[in-house]
């Protein structure tokens, strides 16, 4: 089936200008995650979703940025007022569960360059 | 708190010899560990995991880790590289506390010389 898919692929964005990342998981998949890669650095965990239950936001780096995931399905990841340091690949995953054995099923990301 | 280290950011081999990525995790917890690859402009995909059963854990791909305790370790071998191997190869510890969010390390660069 589908896999994770992502949308834009790339985006340039101008500094100050708020910017949305789109997210549609594998069908089915109950769980869902926002992960940062930024250059040289690993995978930075930013928010989680399981199902109707409160997001884990813990990993948001201020409050410009927010997410949420309407039906359990879609998601948004929202920045505004974007700054340089913001660049970087947002990658999203879904899993089928929340059990620890659980892999993670990655889509191939959004670039964000912001100028 | 959970952690990874990958030691080595870039690693290269020539093609056939074996290939070695070191991860060493820290847990409070048993760890459940994994390794994703990652190819350009491509996400992350699962190579194997480790869930504390079998020490040896083999991938795809002919990958394979071994869980040592006793090390912190979780090292991933191949006995012969291809130059398809050549990728970006992190490491992974699951969080534990709920969910299952991953913590990861900052990832080894493998170049595969002919």
């Amino acid at each position: 089936g589908a896999g994770v898919s992502q949308s834009p692929s790339n985006k340039v964005t101008e500094k100050g200008k708020d910017v949305e990342l789109r997210c549609d998981p594998i069908s089915g998949h109950t769980a869902l995650y926002w992960y940062r890669q930024s250059l040289g650095q690993g995978l930075e965990f930013l928010i989680y979703f399981q199902g109707n239950s409160a997001p884990d936001k813990s990993g948001l780096p201020s409050d410009r940025f927010s997410a949420e995931r309407t039906g359990g399905s879609v998601s948004t990841l929202t920045i505004q007022r974007t700054q340089q340091e913001d660049s970087a690949v947002y990658l999203c995953a879904s899993s089928p569960g929340t059990e620890r054995n659980s892999p993670l099923h990655f889509g191939n990301g959004t670039r964000l360059t912001v100028t | 708190a959970q952690s990874v280290t990958q030691l080595g950011s870039h690693v290269s081999v020539s093609e056939g010899a074996l290939v070695l990525l070191r991860c060493n995790y820290s847990s409070s917890v048993p760890p459940y560990l994994f390794w994703y690859v990652q190819y350009p402009n491509q996400g992350l995909q699962l190579l194997l995991k480790y869930t504390s059963a079998a020490t040896l854990v083999k991938g795809i791909n002919g990958f394979e880790a071994e869980f040592k305790k006793s090390e912190t370790s979780f090292h991933l071998t191949k006995p012969s590289a291809h130059m398809s191997d050549a990728a970006e190869y992190f490491c992974a510890v699951n969080t534990a506390g709920g969910g299952n969010k991953l913590t990861f390390g900052t990832g080894t660069q493998l170049k595969v010389e002919l």
